[in-house]
């Protein structure tokens, strides 16, 4: 079944304790994504990844670090998290980076609930 | 950072109701449209990618046209179940990260 995972659904940590959210797709996508969901600010982009070893800031990078070493996983790292990093998490992924040509839909994981206190 | 609206925020129908809402977006250097339908305690799922002038495209009783040159984009929804219940997501493609919409969220009572 073609899928994003997300590890771990659900998770209390406390300020300054480093945390890795993992993310992994089996569809072989170019693209992934990560963003964070906030009430009234929606969703918004944190960093995404064009291909293996290519990574680039989004709209609200401050705090976090990805890597994409390999195509089908794509962590976020937060080496010392905050209480405003506490949100909802979602991993997306697609065949490859919109262009101007063509744009592909977003598959997105089932989403991880950090909270950070 | 492109400057994304969705009206109304909020919307309650009737089951049975149609329904439609509205995404503006930037015109200028229009790439694509993409539509997502996010239901509560799930993840987003996208609905549509329209990328020409004129485009309509249809997924059941939802339906889209896509306005490139006046920059908006229509979402229909003909005769709304309790199913249909969800937030609906608007977001720019163009070559960098989607930029999304904060989203109408419609309730149909039935």
């Amino acid at each position: 079944e073609a899928q994003v995972t997300q590890n771990p659904r659900y998770l209390i940590t406390v300020t300054g304790k480093k945390l890795t959210v993992t993310c992994s797709q089996n569809m072989n996508h170019e693209y992934m994504s990560w963003y964070r969901q906030d009430p009234g600010l929606g969703l918004r982009q944190i960093y995404y990844s064009m291909n293996v070893e290519v990574t680039d800031k989004g709209d609200v990078p401050e705090g976090y670090k990805v890597s994409r070493k390999e195509k089908r996983n794509f962590p976020l790292i937060l080496e010392s998290p905050s209480p405003n990093q506490t949100s909802l998490y979602f991993c997306a992924s697609s065949l490859s980076a919109p262009s101007g040509r063509r744009d592909y839909e977003q598959y997105f994981g089932p989403g991880t609930r950090l909270t950070v206190t | 950072i492109l400057n994304v609206e969705q009206s109304p925020q909020s919307l309650h129908v009737q089951e049975g109701d149609s329904t439609n809402f509205t995404c503006s977006f930037p015109s200028s250097n229009f790439y694509a449209l993409h539509w997502y339908r996010w239901e509560t305690a799930k993840s987003p799922e996208a609905l549509f990618v329209m990328t020409l002038n004129g485009d309509e495209k249809k997924k059941g009783r939802i339906s889209a046209t896509l306005n490139t040159k006046e920059g908006y984009s229509y979402l229909y929804i003909k005769g709304s179940q309790p199913e249909d219940s969800a937030t609906y997501l608007c977001a720019p493609g163009r070559n960098t990260p989607l930029v999304f919409g904060k989203g109408t969220r419609l309730s149909v009572i039935a």
